[in-house]
């Protein structure tokens, strides 16, 4: 059964500094893995999908990496402010279900003035 | 353009009682996703159709909870009787799947419903 795990649940750094959240996952049999932002109280917004064929993706300040042998991604925000405090979960589509995106925890970001 | 639409987006009800939550995906997105999110369990797939059709529902808890799609712009997800340990944040997402090409897994999502069962 696939595991998504993210560590740590919860972090907090400077404005200005640059943020590395960690997402594991057991199985490397995926199509693709997303990362998704939560502010509280709201739904979900996807910020990054990358497709297993690949080992990037990047939006702005943000960029994405996948290692789907290792079964790990990193998401980086480059010079961390305020705004980008919020809950930063990852999520895998496995091959073998067309539908289930499996979630991790999540990390939760405060970026502190 | 507007995005997911969920209500109500909190509900306080007694045990024992039906909740009926609401859902209207973005025009034109032909799949449709129920999550519950607890802080024990975080997000969880309940149920999803694809144009209208129910694929897969292993994810329902059990029969104290339905889903229905009637047409491509509404959906609902009935729990009867509630329980407190109902309690969650449930959303709805929509997809685009084309059907000549792969899905991406992209996935929209409403702004949930907050439910409380006392």
């Amino acid at each position: 059964k696939q595991e998504v795990t993210q560590i740590p649940a919860a972090l907090s750094v400077p404005e200005g500094e640059n943020l590395v959240l960690n997402c594991s996952f057991t199985d490397s049999a995926i199509y693709n893995l997303q990362w998704f932002r939560q502010d509280p109280g709201k739904g979900l917004t996807s910020l990054l999908l990358i497709q297993s064929s690949q080992r990037e993706q990047t939006s702005g300040r943000l960029n994405a990496s996948l290692d789907k042998s290792s079964g790990r991604s990193t998401l980086y925000i480059a010079a961390s402010q305020p705004g980008d405090s919020a809950t930063y979960l990852c999520a895998v589509r496995p091959t073998d279900s067309w539908g289930k995106l499996q979630f991790g925890a999540g990390t939760q970001v405060v970026v502190t003035p | 353009d507007a995005g997911v639409i969920q209500s109500p987006r909190h509900e306080v009800t007694e045990m024992g009682q039906e909740v009926t939550l609401r859902c209207k995906p973005i025009s034109g997105h032909n799949s449709l996703f129920w999550y519950r999110q607890t802080m024990m369990r975080g997000l969880e797939l309940l149920i999803y159709f694809n144009n209208n059709v129910p694929i897969d529902d292993s994810g329902m808890p059990e029969d104290r909870f339905s889903a229905k799609m009637p047409n491509a712009s509404f959906s609902t997800l009935k729990i009867q009787p509630s329980e407190p340990r109902d309690s969650a944040v449930y959303f709805c997402a929509s997809s685009l799947w084309p059907p000549d090409r792969e899905w991406t897994g992209e996935l929209f999502f409403g702004e949930g419903s907050r439910l409380t069962v006392l």
